[in-house]
């Protein structure tokens, strides 16, 4: 059964840089039907997606973040990973990561049918 | 402001239909198909409906997904006091290149 499960620092100063982690157990991440995902999701508002990956290296970013993110695989490890510099408050969030199944060729379109249950980023200094 | 915009908190009785709208422009949903997630209090979301109609093994047929050019609609059929949860809609979005959310629609079964 696939399972997804993030981690993190918990709390991050302001400026400094999160690093999260995504550990994929049950499936590869080097399967080249699906893409793996983050989306966030601050105290009390919506869900945002942030940033998608496909084993063989391409990646999608949500514009506003795009110069900030970046977003990567180990498959060694069978993980993946994110990396969101310059933090504010506003990026205080539950960050969820996901795994995208969609039609083949345009599978980053498709559905997040795998979730993780989230980790909880806290900006303060 | 979300790309895709719902109806904010509607409410249903148990065993009412209930439906949720999500409207989205020509590079959204009008180009790509429409998935929709379930979240409860306090839990991460789930698939509840993808390429706008189908649903995922385990999901009741009470769950019903359509679209029609530039907006989509979900509905729950015989409302259950568990259906009570936040629902967002998401589609792929050709201008941004990336996926859109829609803000969310908190569903209260009264």
């Amino acid at each position: 059964q696939l399972q997804l499960q993030e981690s993190g620092p918990g709390l991050v100063k302001p400026s400094e840089t999160l690093s999260l982690t995504c550990t994929v157990s049950g499936d590869s991440i080097s399967s080249s039907s699906y893409y793996w995902g983050w989306i966030r999701q601050p105290p009390g508002k919506g869900l945002e997606w942030v940033a998608s990956v496909h084993y063989i290296g391409t990646t999608f970013y949500n514009p506003p973040l795009k110069s900030r993110a970046a977003i990567s695989l180990d498959t060694s490890k069978n993980q993946f990973s994110l990396k969101l510099s310059s933090i504010t408050a506003a990026d205080a969030a539950v960050y969820f990561c996901a795994r995208c199944s969609g039609t083949v060729g345009i599978i980053a379109r498709g559905a997040f049918d795998i979730w993780g249950q989230g980790t909880m980023v806290t900006v303060s200094s | 402001q979300s790309v895709l915009t719902q109806p904010p908190s509607p409410s249903g009785t148990p065993g009412q239909r209930v439906t949720i709208s999500c409207s989205g422009s020509s590079s959204n949903i009008g180009s790509n198909t429409v998935n929709w997630y379930q979240q409860l209090p306090g839990t991460a979301p789930k698939l509840l409906i993808y390429s706008n109609n189908q649903r995922p093994s385990g999901v009741p047929d009470r769950f019903s997904g359509s679209k029609s050019g530039t907006s989509a609609s979900l509905a729950i059929s015989g409302l259950q006091s568990e259906d009570e949860a936040d629902y967002y809609c998401a589609a792929w979005d050709n201008s941004l290149n990336g996926q859109v959310f829609g803000g969310g629609t908190k569903l209260t079964v009264l």
